[in-house]
């Protein structure tokens, strides 16, 4: 399994402004996942884009992959203060492993 | 029911105790995960039941011992423990284990702290 790496590792927004946060890998994926995670809690899945998807929408979610680059973005709109979370991607090969990067922690202020 | 449910949410042992965490969901998944996360740090892979049978064992040490009942329950036993162990133990669940529909859902969490 592979891990992603994400970047910024910390992001700090006003309630209503965008949030955008990147994550490359290594290796070929079936997909990439996005889980948010918010303080000391279980980890929530937020969104799967296959590896023949270039971007998907859910709600105020956007992502977007970039299979030759390997990357994917993940961008909030209009955040809200439940918005504070880490944020945490995982590429996927055909297995049942998730490797979690770092992740980004994101702090919306009020 | 779309909810993985752990028990206890908190837990304090000692070394020489033995312990066990209980995951159940119903959503009639058929792979079942327990991740370790420390502070600060990204959930890592321990443990991943397939038809409940042990699928992956990711060089966990032998004090902690997964078990998966039926395609419902999954338990980890735990046994004397170092408090380096202490941390956020994660059970999750997916449709099946590999393909196309591996999106995973995590339960709570319960907090582990060895004394």
């Amino acid at each position: 399994s592979q891990q992603g790496e994400e970047d910024p590792q910390a992001l700090s927004i006003q309630e209503g402004e965008n949030a955008t946060m990147n994550c490359s890998y290594k290796t070929s994926i079936n997909n990439l996942q996005w889980y948010r995670q918010n303080s000391g809690r279980g980890l929530v899945h937020l969104i799967l884009i296959r590896s023949n998807e270039r971007e998907k929408h859910s709600g105020r979610l956007r992502v977007t992959l970039d299979t030759s680059k390997k990357s994917s973005s993940l961008l909030i709109t209009a955040s809200r203060a439940a918005d504070t979370a880490s944020y945490f991607c995982a590429p996927t090969p055909n297995d049942y492993k998730l490797s979690f990067g770092a992740g980004t922690t994101v702090t919306v202020r009020a | 029911d779309t909810e993985v449910t752990q028990t206890p949410k908190h837990l304090v042992m000692g070394m020489t105790n033995k312990k066990s965490l209980k995951c159940e969901q119903h959503m009639g998944h058929r792979a079942m995960y327990w991740y370790k996360q420390k502070a600060k740090k990204p959930p890592e892979l321990m443990f991943v039941y397939s038809y409940e049978k042990l699928s992956i064992n990711e060089s966990v040490p032998s004090r902690f011992s997964p078990e998966c009942p039926n395609s419902s329950l999954l338990n980890l036993h735990l046994h004397a423990l170092q408090p380096e162990d202490s941390a956020l133990y994660l059970c999750a669940s997916s449709l099946e284990g590999g393909g196309s529909r591996n999106e995973q859902f995590f339960g709570p969490g319960t907090r582990l702290t060895v004394l």
